[in-house]
């Protein structure tokens, strides 16, 4: 079945530490995108992927980077975590198309101390 | 730029219900329009997506009607169970390569 996995489930990570949070996809989608859930804000868009090799900023980019080596993985990358940048962060996929359905992971919760 | 506003915040009922949430939305286009539920401890799940303007999306007893001339999508379902406590999300996608927006959401709470 295709789906969405995202690794860790859980992480707590210092201030000034460097962090990854991993996503995978089988569902042979172009685009990739990672967010990030908090009370009050909803869900918004940090970054996102056309495909392998390509990564663009979303609508609250700062103090994050993201790589995509391939297809199937896109990862979200602090290196220089802040107690700010605790959070639920969510990975999706989605075919880039009008008619695309967005398949989400189960979420990383992330906290930094 | 995009917006979506979900004025409820919380909603509390019984069993057997009527749910009704509010949603509108803002964007120079015509997007494609979504509403996701959210369990806890869960990822955002697909509830239904509308496509064209006038239609209407049903999915396991919910609809919501894409209107464009009160650009509104909102979401209703005629008799609620305990099962439906979630939280409720109205998304757009208007550039289909940036993914979705999404509102602030409304958690559906619903009592034996």
């Amino acid at each position: 079945e295709a789906a969405v996995t995202q690794s860790p489930r859980n992480k707590v990570a210092v201030t000034g530490g460097k962090v990854t949070l991993s996503c995978n996809q089988t569902n042979n989608h172009n685009n990739m995108y990672w967010y990030r859930q908090d009370t009050g804000h909803g869900l918004r868009l940090i970054h996102y992927s056309y495909g392998a090799g390509s990564t663009e900023k979303g609508d609250i980019p700062d103090g994050y980077k993201a790589s995509r080596p391939s297809q199937e993985n896109f990862s979200l990358i602090l290196e220089l975590a802040t107690p700010s940048q605790t959070s639920v962060y969510f990975c999706a996929s989605g075919d880039g198309t009008p008619n695309s359905d967005y398949t989400f992971g189960s979420g990383t919760r992330l906290l930094v101390i | 730029g995009d917006s979506v506003t979900q004025k409820q915040g919380q909603v509390t009922l019984s069993e057997d219900d009527f749910l009704f949430i509010n949603c509108t939305y803002s964007t120079t286009t015509y997007p494609t329009l979504f509403w996701y539920v959210q369990y806890p401890g869960q990822g955002p799940q697909l509830l239904l997506k509308v496509t064209t303007a006038n239609n209407k999306g049903i999915s396991r007893g919910f609809e919501a009607t894409y209107d464009k001339g009160t650009t509104s999508f909102h979401l209703q379902k005629a008799s609620v169970q305990e099962s439906d406590s979630a939280v409720y999300f109205c998304a757009l996608v208007d550039n289909y390569a940036q993914g979705l927006t999404f509102g602030l959401g409304t958690r559906v709470s619903v009592f034996p």
